[in-house]
């Protein structure tokens, strides 16, 4: 059973580097048939998908238009893990940030426990 | 303001219907799958259907998926106390990437 565990800072000040890593037990983050996402969620309620990762033979990333021009996710096999780095950030990246498994045609499944992330000086 | 249209809220009582609907276009609904996810305060979300109407194991039998055209829904039957949760329907975009609707907070009367 594939299980993901986050850690990373939960304040980070404006203009800043916001870097979190999630930890991947139970699958490979090179694994041909998976995917590994971020996805936050803001005070207001919404949830946001920000960006994948996945090995095909050869790494590609996707990322949300929104983030686009400020997001990393990168994996790292010698750890079994993958990383998101939110660059310039300002308060309204104030969120909490998921990691989870899984391509969209079958879900994204399972999920990071969440961490709870503040951008304030 | 979220690609995908939701309602805010809905409710229902126990045992009852309840369908909570997932309006989007011709570059994500009309295109791709759709996933419905459960999310309860203070815990991660949970897959609750993927690929428009399929079940993970565990999920019961209670929730449903379906899509038509670039419209998909979730319904929930024998409604129980427990399901009063905010629930999300995401779809990929040919554009956007993912994209999720803005959430309907299910309240159990």
């Amino acid at each position: 059973q594939v299980q993901l565990q986050q850690s990373g800072p939960g304040l980070v000040k404006p203009s800043q580097t916001l870097s979190l890593t999630c930890a991947i037990s139970g699958d490979s983050v090179s694994s041909n048939s998976a995917a590994w996402n971020w996805i936050r969620q803001s005070p207001s309620g919404g949830l946001e998908w920000l960006g994948r990762t996945y090995y095909r033979s050869k790494w590609y990333y996707d990322y949300a238009v929104s983030v686009k021009s400020r997001i990393t996710i990168s994996p790292d096999t010698s750890k079994n893990q993958f990383s998101l780095q939110l660059i310039s950030v300002t308060p309204e990246d104030t969120a909490v940030y998921y990691c989870a498994g899984g391509r969209h045609i079958t879900g994204w499944s399972p999920w990071g426990q969440g961490t709870l992330v503040t951008v304030s000086s | 303001q979220s690609v995908l249209t939701q309602p805010p809220s809905a409710s229902g009582t126990p045992g009852q219907r309840v369908t909570i609907s997932c309006i989007g276009s011709s570059s994500n609904i009309g295109r791709r799958t759709v996933n419905w996810y459960q999310h309860l305060p203070g815990t991660a979300p949970k897959l609750l259907i993927y690929s428009d109407d399929q079940r993970p194991s565990g999920v019961p039998d209670r929730f449903s998926g379906s899509k038509s055209g670039t419209s998909a829904s979730l319904a929930i039957s024998g409604l129980q106390s427990e399901d009063e949760a905010d629930y999300y329907c995401a779809a990929w975009d040919d554009s956007l990437n993912g994209v999720f609707g803005g959430g309907t907070k299910l309240t159990v009367l």
